[in-house]
C-alpha cells in the first residue's frame, strides 16, 4: 500500500532534549511537509521540502530543524529551543510542488514532560 | 499574510441533520480544498475546487467555491454518527510556493 508512515504514534520525552520525529513516503512525492497542530488551532507549516536536498522554513520554524537527504523521508527534529514542543505533528506530501492534494500521514503526538 | 477565518468552530448535532460550515479569506484564492480529519488521525481531502462558483458533490458532501473567490461552503445532509470530526477549509493561489492556508478548523459532533 502506498502512502506516509510516521513513527512513533506517541512519543514522550524529557524538558531539554532534542527528538526526531520520523516521516516517510512510498508515494515517490517530490514535495514534503512538516505541520504542528495545536487544540483549536489550524494546521501551521513549520518546514516544507520542494525537492530533495532542499528545504524551506515556514512560518513557525524556529527550535526545529529539518534534513532530505532522501526523497522519500523528511525527518524532523524538536530541539530543546523550542520553548512549547508539546503538540500533534502532521507530515505531509504532494506529487510535487505546483500539486494540489497533500497527502497526511497518521501523525505523531509529542508530549514533553 | 492570508488570513482564513472558518466557521462555525464547533458543531453539536442530532444524526439526521444537516450540516453547513463555511471559509472567509481576506484575499483571492485559486482553489479551495476541504479536509476531514478523524480523531487522533491526519486529514483526508475531501473535495477540491478550482473555479468560482464550482459545486461539487462527493456523496452527502457538497462544497462550494465563492463567486468572490473569497469563501467556500461544505454542507453534509442527513449527518451519521462517522461524520465526527474536524473538518479543514484550505485556499491556495497559483504561484508562488504553492502552498495552502489553513482554516483553524469545524469540530463536528453527532450524536445518535
Amino acid at each position: 500500500d502506498g502512502g506516509i508512515t510516521q513513527s512513533p504514534k506517541y512519543l514522550f520525552r524529557k524538558e531539554g532534549q532534542n527528538v526526531t520525529l520520523s516521516c516517510e513516503q512510498n508515494l515517490n512525492h517530490d514535495a514534503m511537509y512538516w505541520y504542528r497542530q495545536d487544540p483549536g488551532q489550524g494546521l501551521r507549516l513549520i518546514y516544507y521540502s520542494q525537492i530533495v536536498n532542499d528545504f524551506q522554513k515556514g512560518d513557525i520554524a524556529e527550535g526545529y530543524s529539518v534534513s532530505r537527504e532522501k526523497k522519500e523521508s523528511f525527518p524532523l527534529t524538536v530541539t530543546s529551543a523550542q520553548k512549547n514542543p508539546t503538540a500533534f505533528y502532521l507530515c505531509a506530501s504532494k506529487r510535487d510542488y505546483s500539486a494540489n492534494e497533500q497527502f497526511f500521514g497518521p501523525g505523531t503526538r509529542l508530549t514533553v514532560l | 499574510g492570508q488570513q482564513l477565518n472558518q466557521s462555525p468552530q464547533s458543531m453539536f448535532i442530532q444524526e439526521g441533520e444537516d450540516v453547513s460550515m463555511n471559509c472567509t479569506s481576506s484575499s483571492i484564492f485559486n482553489t479551495w480544498l476541504w479536509y476531514k480529519q478523524d480523531p487522533g488521525e491526519g486529514p483526508v481531502l475531501l473535495i477540491a475546487l478550482y473555479k468560482a462558483g464550482e459545486l461539487t458533490s462527493n456523496g452527502r458532501l457538497t462544497a462550494q467555491f465563492g463567486i468572490t473567490r473569497k469563501d467556500s461552503f461544505l454542507n453534509i445532509s442527513a449527518s451519521i454518527p462517522s461524520d465526527v470530526g474536524i473538518y479543514f477549509c484550505a485556499g491556495r493561489v497559483s504561484g508562488g510556493s504553492y502552498i495552502p492556508t489553513f482554516g483553524r478548523g469545524t469540530s463536528l459532533i453527532v450524536h445518535p
